[in-house]
């Protein structure tokens, strides 16, 4: 079955860029039920927010709230997709999770990584 | 925007009890609702798509009603295992709700 793995820096600094990658496994990121590919972050004892979304073809969609500072990126020859948050402050600390998107419901999650912004 | 307001922010009750969550909509979102369930220091788990369609593998003593503004995520015989922080999310946006969290009296 599919399963998605979070990876990257659990320490960015303050101004600097947050870069995460999400590697799918068990399935190919280019499938046909039309998934898009998410991140969604929980900032720490607080609820969830969606950052945005990418399809294989690399077409995106972010919040945008957060929409300036964002980028999704995929390589499906990796099976993997990217997101980087430019200039951090200790408002972006918080747990970043990576998820499929099938119809409008996330119905599968990596486990989530960590990120504190601090110096 | 849609937003979304769950109730209530937290609930306390028995095992076997019946427990309902409710979430609300800001405006008419037809069914376009779904209900996920996060146990702590875990990822979030679809457990309710399309306001009431049930996830593969969901207990079936979770169910979801409700269409327009107001729904429901009731759990008939609540259980040890289903303490957990509740949230409903809509589709517009895929605003989540702030959450219920759930546990035992």
């Amino acid at each position: 079955q599919v399963q998605l793995q979070e990876s990257g820096p659990g320490l960015v600094k303050p101004s600097q860029t947050l870069s995460l990658t999400c590697t799918v496994s068990g399935g190919s990121i280019i499938s046909s039920g039309g998934y898009y590919w998410s991140w969604i972050r929980q900032h720490p004892g607080k609820g969830l927010e969606w950052i945005g979304n990418i399809y294989y073809s690399g077409s995106t969609y972010y919040n945008p709230s957060l929409k300036s500072r964002i980028t999704i990126s995929v390589d499906t020859s990796k099976n993997h997709f990217s997101l980087k948050l430019s200039s951090v402050t200790a408002a972006d600390t918080a747990v970043y999770y990576c998820a499929r998107l099938r119809q409008y419901a996330f119905d599968i999650w990596g486990q989530g990584t960590m990120v504190t912004v601090s110096s | 925007d849609i937003q979304m307001t769950q109730s209530p922010s937290s609930l306390s009750a028995s095992v076997g009890d019946r427990v309902t969550i409710t979430c609300q909509a800001s405006q008419d979102i037809s069914t376009y609702l779904n209900w996920y369930q996060q146990k702590p220091g875990k990822a979030p788990k679809l457990l309710i798509y399309d306001a009431s369609d049930l996830e593969t593998g969901v207990p079936s003593r979770f169910s979801g009603g409700g269409s327009g503004t107001d729904f429901t995520l009731t759990i008939s015989s609540l259980q040890p295992e289903d303490i957990a922080t509740y949230y409903c999310q809509q589709y517009e946006n895929l605003l989540f709700g702030q959450g219920t969290k759930l546990d035992i009296k």
